[in-house]
C-alpha cells in the first residue's frame, strides 16, 4: 500500500494564479482532511470529506475549494492565489480514530 | 472555543534523562485526546491515544481533566525520539476531525 499520496511536493505560484493539489489514498477510507501548517503553528483544518460527495468546510476554508467524486481521491483546488496561502498543506485519511497522513505539499505564493 | 496548547516550542535534553513534553486542552465535552509525530524526513504519524492507555516507545501520556492536560513523558529519553511532537484533541460527536497543538520540537542530545 502506498498510503497516502500527495502531488506534487512543491510548488512556486504567482499571485492571481490557481492550481489543484492533488491527494490520493489505497486504503479504502471514507474519511479524508485537508489541513494547511503555517510556520510555528500547528495543522489547520481546511475541508473534509466524509464519503464520496460529501465534502464540508473545515476552520479556513476561505480561498480554497474540494471535490470528492471518488472514495480514493479528495483535490484540494486554490483559486487566486495570495500569499497567505504560503504554507504546506497535509492531506490525511481516516481509519476509526487514527488519521494517516501524507507528505504534504510545500506551496509558496509570490 | 476549543484549544490545544503546547508551551514549549523546543525541549532539549540529554540521552538518559526524563522527558516531559506539555499538552493543555480547552474543551467542555468529553475529549479524546492523541499525541503524534513527526520525525525527520517522514510523515506525521499516531504515536498514542489516551483511550488505549498504551505505552509507544516507552512513552505514555495520561488524561488528566482536572487539570485539562494531556502531558506526554518517557523516563529515559533515546536519540531517536528526536522529533515533532503535536498534541491533538477529537471533539466528541463530530466527525473526529482534530484541534492540533503548535507542536514542540523534542531535540535528544548524546
Amino acid at each position: 500500500n502506498a498510503g497516502v499520496t500527495q502531488t506534487p511536493k512543491f510548488r512556486i505560484l504567482k499571485i492571481g494564479q490557481s492550481m489543484t493539489l492533488q491527494c490520493t489514498q489505497d486504503m479504502n477510507h471514507n474519511y479524508m482532511y485537508w489541513y494547511r501548517q503555517d510556520p510555528g503553528m500547528g495543522l489547520k483544518l481546511i475541508y473534509y470529506s466524509v464519503g464520496a460527495g460529501i465534502t464540508d468546510k473545515g476552520e479556513v476554508p476561505n480561498g480554497y475549494n474540494v471535490s470528492r467524486s471518488t472514495t480514493e481521491d479528495f483535490p484540494l483546488r486554490l483559486e487566486l492565489a495570495a500569499p497567505s496561502q504560503t504554507s504546506v498543506y497535509f492531506c490525511a485519511s481516516q481509519n476509526f480514530d487514527t488519521q494517516y497522513f501524507g507528505p504534504g505539499t510545500r506551496l509558496t505564493v509570490l | 472555543a476549543q484549544r490545544v496548547t503546547q508551551p514549549e516550542k523546543l525541549l532539549s535534553v540529554f540521552k538518559g534523562a526524563p522527558v516531559e513534553l506539555k499538552c493543555n486542552y480547552s474543551y467542555s465535552g468529553s475529549p479524546e485526546l492523541f499525541w503524534y509525530v513527526q520525525y525527520s524526513r517522514q510523515r506525521l504519524q499516531l504515536l498514542l491515544r489516551h483511550i488505549s492507555r498504551e505505552s509507544i516507545k516507552g512513552f505514555t501520556a495520561d488524561l488528566n481533566k482536572g487539570e485539562t492536560s494531556f502531558h506526554l513523558k518517557k523516563p529515559f529519553a533515546q536519540e531517536e525520539d528526536s522529533a515533532m511532537y503535536y498534541c491533538a484533541l477529537t471533539l466528541s460527536g463530530g466527525y473526529n476531525k482534530l484541534i492540533f497543538g503548535a507542536g514542540t520540537r523534542l531535540a535528544v542530545h548524546p
